[in-house]
Order: C-alpha cells, then sequence, then structure tokens
C-alpha cells in the first residue's frame, strides 16, 4: 500500500522554505526520501529508522513520528536545483519478512527564481 | 565503476508480445526491486527479492514474471497478460531489504503498440 504525500505539487520562489509531508496507515520500519529530476533515475537524500529521529545534510532535513507513522522534510532556503518531484519511501513492520520498499505518488517542486 | 544498469534504454514491441527487461547490479547487494512509473502514480512496486533464487510480488505483481538465477541479475518479463505495458521501468537495488538505501538504474521506456 502506498504511503500518501501532501502536497502534490508546490512553487516557490528562491530562497522560501517548503515542506513536504508522508503518511502511512501501517507502523514503519523506516522512511527514505528520494529526488527525482525529469528523465533521470531517482537520488536519495535521507533514511530515518528511529521514531522521532531528525537527519538532514546542508538545508535539506527530515523528521519522523513513529507513533503517528508520519515523515516530513524540510526544504530550508530552497535553490533553483531543488527543484523535482520527492519521493517518500516506506518499509512496514512485517510478520517474519519485508513487504518491500514502497513509495508514495510524490511531490512536485517548482522553484523560480 | 559500480552501479547498477538497465538496458534497452527504450523499448518497443507489439501487443500480445513478451518482452523482457534487463537489470544488472556490480554493488554486490542481495536485494532488488521493479518499479513501474507512470504519470501522477508514482513508484509502484512490482516485485522484489531480498535474496538470490527468492522473490516476492509487490503492489502490482499481475501480469510480470521475474527469476533471480544470479545476485548481479533480476529481469522483468512483461507477460502479454499485462493489460497496460507502456510505462517507465526502473530497478533498483540496496545492500539488504530492510532500512537501506536503494540505488537505481537510469530506467527502461516500453512502448507497447
Amino acid at each position: 500500500q502506498q504511503p500518501v504525500q501532501s502536497p502534490q505539487a508546490v512553487i516557490l520562489r528562491e530562497g522560501e522554505d517548503a515542506v513536504i509531508n508522508c503518511s502511512s496507515s501501517k507502523a514503519l520500519y523506516s522512511v527514505h526520501w528520494y529526488r527525482q529530476k525529469h528523465g533521470e533515475a531517482p537520488v536519495f537524500l535521507m533514511i530515518l529508522l528511529k521514531g522521532g529521529e531528525q537527519k538532514g545534510h546542508d538545508k535539506i532535513s527530515a523528521s519522523f513520528n513513529e507513533k503517528k507513522q508520519q515523515s516530513s522534510l524540510y526544504l530550508t532556503a530552497s535553490q533553483l536545483s531543488y527543484s523535482g518531484t520527492y519521493f517518500c519511501g516506506t518499509e512496514v513492520f512485517a510478520g517474519g519478512g519485508a513487504d518491500g520498499l514502497t513509495f508514495g505518488k510524490g511531490t512536485h517542486l517548482i522553484i523560480q527564481p | 565503476d559500480g552501479g547498477i544498469t538497465q538496458s534497452p534504454k527504450y523499448l518497443f514491441r507489439k501487443e500480445g508480445q513478451n518482452v523482457t527487461l534487463s537489470c544488472e547490479q556490480n554493488l554486490n547487494h542481495d536485494a532488488m526491486y521493479w518499479y513501474r512509473q507512470d504519470p501522477g502514480q508514482g513508484l509502484r512496486l512490482i516485485y522484489y527479492s531480498q535474496i538470490v533464487n527468492d522473490f516476492q510480488k509487490g503492489d502490482i505483481a499481475e501480469g510480470y514474471s521475474v527469476s533471480r538465477e544470479k545476485k548481479e541479475s533480476f529481469p522483468l518479463t512483461v507477460t502479454s497478460a499485462q493489460k497496460n505495458p507502456t510505462a517507465f521501468y526502473l530497478c533498483a537495488s540496496s545492500i539488504k531489504v530492510r532500512g537501506n538505501e536503494a540505488f537505481f538504474g537510469q530506467g527502461t521506456r516500453l512502448t507497447v503498440v
């Protein structure tokens, strides 16, 4: 079952901040975040494994609320290079096995100069 | 250079024919995945494999088949039973199934006419 992402699309001016949300109806083992530019393969941003953990690099960070099965990706002072489609991927706790890495429908982020 | 290779980049087939998409990795990863990407649908999991000679169905396995005879290779066959095969197909791999970054190939765009 795909996680649910919101919003579907965001248009920002360079330097503005953005938040992308991801939620699941199942108990999550991990949350992944990837960015895909048009015609290219998705590129890994970060993975969150523990409840309440927040990770980040540069001006992109993320949080994971294990109790609510939710994660948010924060893009601070956005740059033109941040444009693309952002996907959250989730792995659930499954009895005795793995359900594989399942992705949401994506959030299109457009950064304007 | 280590990586994951999908071939060909573009593939055309006539309706009713089976077609096999190639995916090879030299990263020594145990886990491999196949995703289908359609506009507005995100990445949908077709099949994944945790280890050689083992694979599990994802969310949209109907009309597809896979094999995992070698650690490096995870070919996907799109059968004539798949009603809407035209799509962009992405292969990925990770060290293990749970909690690890996934590396993606550049994808194969399949068009069935």
